[in-house]
């Protein structure tokens, strides 16, 4: 079982739809829990961190973490052409420092 | 914000040569950076961890001497890749963070080609 798994996609939403990535994980002691976006030939970029079970929202983007279901989630209201991307779900163990990223899903959101 | 910057952002060097990644943290000390290499269309691959004024620390697997990684200050680490051949050829991406088990943020990449 991967550490940290990912549906690859495409998901495919159009614009102005609700896009829901899914990321599943591992490691029951994980504590820090993030969401990275990667245009293609860039370099990820930080979406949103989560910590703490329920969710938390920042603008159009809500992440919802379950521990007990080791389940993490990622939702992008009124989905934008511009948010095609891949989404990289990362998680950090509990005896380690170290990112663990999963495969990364790629959200193509049509006009 | 929390800026990190790569130089060179692309970089063609010939097979044998040595190639030196310089990764800064803008406005933040970073305690630790990252190394990561990518190739196309897959994840991530971290390639070590490297403390301000200590060794790094590598991943198993990747070479130390090939991959060498100084942390001087807690504004700048730097890879060298030593010796480099075409498989070398990725792209290498660094990551600093203030602390350790939060968040990490990205330097924008170096894409190498080894000729």
């Amino acid at each position: 079982q991967k550490e940290v798994e990912q549906n690859s996609g495409p998901l495919s939403v159009p614009e102005g739809a609700i896009a829901s990535l899914n990321c599943t994980y591992s490691d029951r002691g994980s504590q820090s829990f993030f969401w990275y976006r990667q245009y293609s030939g860039k370099s990820p970029e930080l979406i949103m961190s989560i910590y703490s079970n329920g969710d938390k929202e920042d603008g159009r983007f809500t992440a919802q973490l379950n521990k007990a279901s080791q389940y993490v989630s990622l939702l992008i209201r009124d989905s934008q052409p511009s948010d095609s991307a891949t989404y990289l779900c990362a998680v950090r163990g509990g005896a380690t420092n170290k990112l663990i990223f999963g495969t990364g899903t790629l959200l193509a959101v049509q006009p | 914000g929390a800026v990190v910057s790569q130089h060179p952002s692309r970089v063609i060097c010939k097979s044998g040569t040595s190639v030196k990644i310089e990764c800064r943290s803008l406005d933040f000390q970073a305690t630790t950076m990252f190394w990561y290499r990518q190739f196309p269309k897959k994840s991530l691959m971290l390639m070590a961890t490297s403390n301000e004024g200590s060794k790094a620390t590598y991943e198993q697997g990747v070479e130390k001497d090939k991959f060498l990684i100084n942390h001087a200050s807690l504004t700048l680490s730097t890879l060298t890749v030593t010796s480099a051949h075409p498989e070398d050829s990725s792209f290498y991406i660094c990551s600093a963070t203030r602390d350790s088990y939060y968040e990490q943020y990205f330097g924008p990449g170096t894409r190498l080609t080894v000729t």
